[in-house]
């Protein structure tokens, strides 16, 4: 079972929808979560991060963590066009040596 | 946040000649980064873990001798492509963690390497 599993997609939604994009993850020893947006032929950009279960939210974008089902989700709200990226979610063990993990990625995209 | 930079952004080599890539943390101090090689629509593929003035840690199938990994000073790590060939030709990038700033890590621009 890998560590931490995303649907890679493609996710085609239309403008102005809201965004689900979702990762489950295996080990509870993960504690730390972040979510990273890629364009194409660019390095990922940070998001969002979170320790905590329950919610975060910075303007269109709401993290989502549940620790009891290993589950982690990021939504966008008011979907727009240059939304359109890859989505990586995170997940990183932060006791004894640091190790993070990347999801697949999903691909998102926004039609005008 | 924290901003990663990476140079060159672009490079284009020879076989059988190396190329070198750098990884700075302009406006923190990163005591670990990390070095990633990512395939067209494919995940990022962590390559090693390299700590200020430690012996980089390597994945699994990373060849060493190939992929040289320094981190002289806390604020750079260098990516050196010994003896390139065309399947090293790729888009690697790098990362960096600054423990004051918490857990997370921050990624550099990318460097697109084609070995021709």
């Amino acid at each position: 079972q890998k560590e931490v599993e995303q649907d890679p997609g493609p996710l085609s939604v239309p403008e102005g929808a809201i965004v689900s994009l979702n990762c489950t993850y295996s080990n509870s020893a993960f504690q730390y979560f972040m979510w990273y947006r890629q364009y194409s032929r660019k390095g990922p950009e940070l998001l969002m991060y979170t320790y905590s279960s329950g919610n975060k939210e910075d303007g269109r974008f709401t993290a989502q963590v549940d620790k009891s089902s290993k589950y982690i989700s990021l939504f966008i709200r008011d979907s727009q066009p240059s939304d359109s990226a890859t989505y990586l979610c995170a997940i990183c063990r932060t006791s004894g040596t640091y190790k993070y993990i990347f999801g697949t990625g999903t691909r998102l995209k926004v039609l005008a | 946040g924290a901003v990663v930079s990476q140079h060159p952004s672009r490079v284009i080599c020879k076989s059988g000649t190396s190329v070198k890539i750098e990884c700075r943390s302009l406006d923190f101090q990163a005591t670990t980064m990390f070095w990633y090689r990512q395939f067209p629509k494919q995940s990022l593929m962590l390559m090693a873990t390299s700590n200020e003035g430690s012996k980089a840690t390597y994945e699994q199938g990373v060849e060493k001798d190939k992929f040289l990994i320094n981190h002289a000073s806390l604020t750079l790590s260098t990516l050196t492509v010994t003896s390139a060939h065309p399947e090293d030709s790729s888009f690697y990038i790098c990362s960096a963690n600054e423990g004051g700033r918490g857990n997370t890590i921050y990624f550099g621009e990318g460097s697109w390497l084609t070995v021709v």
